[in-house]
């Protein structure tokens, strides 16, 4: 079984500009997460969909950050403008029933704004 | 606010002893614990759960044990093994929501 795939891997460049994130889930996976991990710190979830439905975004800068997972598969993490404090992992994670003990996580795209 | 924490950065024990990894929570509305494992430039694995009406839940040579009075847990590997060198994630679950709230993680080296 195919894990969670994202790309790119890493990713620099400077504030202001935009930046993209893509994750393609685990097949059949309903529920699709996105974490933010600075440095020295946990993974902090930023937005949670199921299926093609936002289940909770609470944590997710609006201001700047937006996500979509168009037919309920990929999903697209976008910051724009960047700011040097979103320098951090961008972690995916997927789980079958949305279960918190069955998420699989992807390897993460580590992002540098300079 | 730090709902779950890792007061330990660092760790490091000898091959065949026994690791313990620490961590405490403030909400007592948790009601799943997990421990994820990392490995540098890769994601997150799940290691190992239990839920907030248990005590101990043992697979093999990892068991976790959750004191909800002291709202604590603790990660017991046995015997530890260098493969076993990795950052260790504690992570509660939100009741209703499906949502980990993380520790700031322990790096664990294992020497042989």
């Amino acid at each position: 079984e195919a894990g969670v795939a994202q790309s790119p891997r890493y990713k620099i460049i400077e504030k202001r500009q935009s930046v993209a994130f893509w994750c393609n889930p685990i097949s059949g996976h309903a529920t699709l997460y996105w974490y933010q991990q600075i440095l020295g710190q946990g993974p902090k979830l930023l937005i949670q969909f199921q299926n093609n439905g936002v289940v909770d975004d609470s944590q997710l800068p609006k201001d700047r950050f937006s996500a979509e997972r168009l037919k309920g598969v990929d999903s697209t993490l976008k910051i724009q403008p960047a700011k040097l404090e979103d320098s951090a992992v961008y972690l995916c994670a997927s789980s079958l029933r949305g279960l918190s003990n069955e998420q699989f996580f992807g390897p993460g795209t580590r992002l540098t704004v300079l | 606010d730090q709902q779950v924490k890792q007061n330990s950065p660092s760790l490091s024990v000898q091959e065949g002893r026994i690791s313990i990894l620490n961590c405490d929570y403030t909400n007592s509305m948790f009601d799943y614990f997990l421990w994820y494992k990392k490995y540098p430039a890769e994601g997150p694995t799940f290691l190992i759960s239990i839920s907030s009406i248990k005590d101990k839940n043992e697979d093999g040579r990892f068991t976790v044990f959750l004191n909800k009075s002291a709202k604590h847990l603790s990660l017991h590997i046995v015997p530890s093994q260098p493969g076993d060198s990795a950052v260790y994630f504690c992570a509660a679950s939100v009741p209703g929501f499906q949502k980990l709230v993380f520790g700031t993680g322990t790096r664990l080296l294992v020497s042989p």
